[in-house]
């Protein structure tokens, strides 16, 4: 399966900042999604990463907040403005390789601290 | 009532023992099963992958569904300290490209 590496893998951040997370894929892939996994909670889909246009933000998720980008097929960022407390959590980028019923494959995530 | 139930355990099991891992879930149109192995400090992995109803069996490990009680297993045969992690289960609609909707997830730990 592709190869999936982010950046930061984990990063102490102040309230009020933003941060950037990267995902880059060794290979061409049909979908880019973005999850938070919270202490003690489900992964939660963030959004989906629409290449050369929008994302598309599951509920209780905004495009201010979270702001999305991906310019081509294997790279992907995720923004977390205005950081409080409660962003604290593991950001996690997952793919699918190619059409059809493929699963989902996700990198190793960034775990990110809010002072 | 959430949409997949999973006991977040911990669940301990000492070496080559069966371990038995279950999630329930409500959505009838969730037609794809995975179970996701997870290690600390790790992404989340994936073990195995089935669509609709059945059985799947991958070396140690077999993957059951029955979408008519809405439940699904993963059974791992001589388990092994090296299967220490969190097992999360998700599942999806037939639509591809939708959210996996994810159990909290089981913390196993196998003695040596």
């Amino acid at each position: 399966s592709a190869v999936i590496s982010q950046k930061p893998s984990r990063d102490i951040c102040q309230r009020g900042t933003s941060l950037t997370i990267q995902c880059q894929v060794d290979s061409q892939v049909t979908m880019m999604f973005w999850y938070r996994q919270q202490p003690g909670q489900s992964l939660t889909l963030i959004a989906t990463a629409n290449q050369g246009s929008e994302a598309t933000y599951e509920s209780g998720f905004v495009i201010d907040k979270f702001p999305i980008s991906r310019p081509n097929l294997t790279f992907s960022t995720l923004t977390v403005s205005n950081m409080s407390p409660e962003d604290s959590s593991i950001y996690l980028c997952s793919v699918v390789e190619s059409r059809g019923d493929q699963p989902q494959h996700f990198g190793d995530g960034t775990r990110l601290s809010i002072l | 009532q959430k949409e997949v139930e999973q006991d977040p355990g911990p669940l301990s099991v000492p070496e080559g023992a069966i371990v038995s891992l279950n999630c329930t879930y409500s959505n009838s149109a969730f037609q794809y099963f995975m179970w996701y192995r997870q290690y600390s400090r790790k992404g989340p992995e994936l073990l195995m992958y089935t669509y609709s109803s059945g059985n799947k069996e991958d070396g140690r490990f077999t993957a059951q569904v029955d979408k008519s009680s809405k439940y699904i297993s993963l059974f791992i045969r001589d388990s092994q300290p090296s299967d220490s992690a969190t097992y999360l289960c998700a599942m999806r609609s037939n639509q591809a490209g939708t959210a996996l909707i994810f159990g909290k997830g089981t913390t196993l730990s196998v003695s040596s």
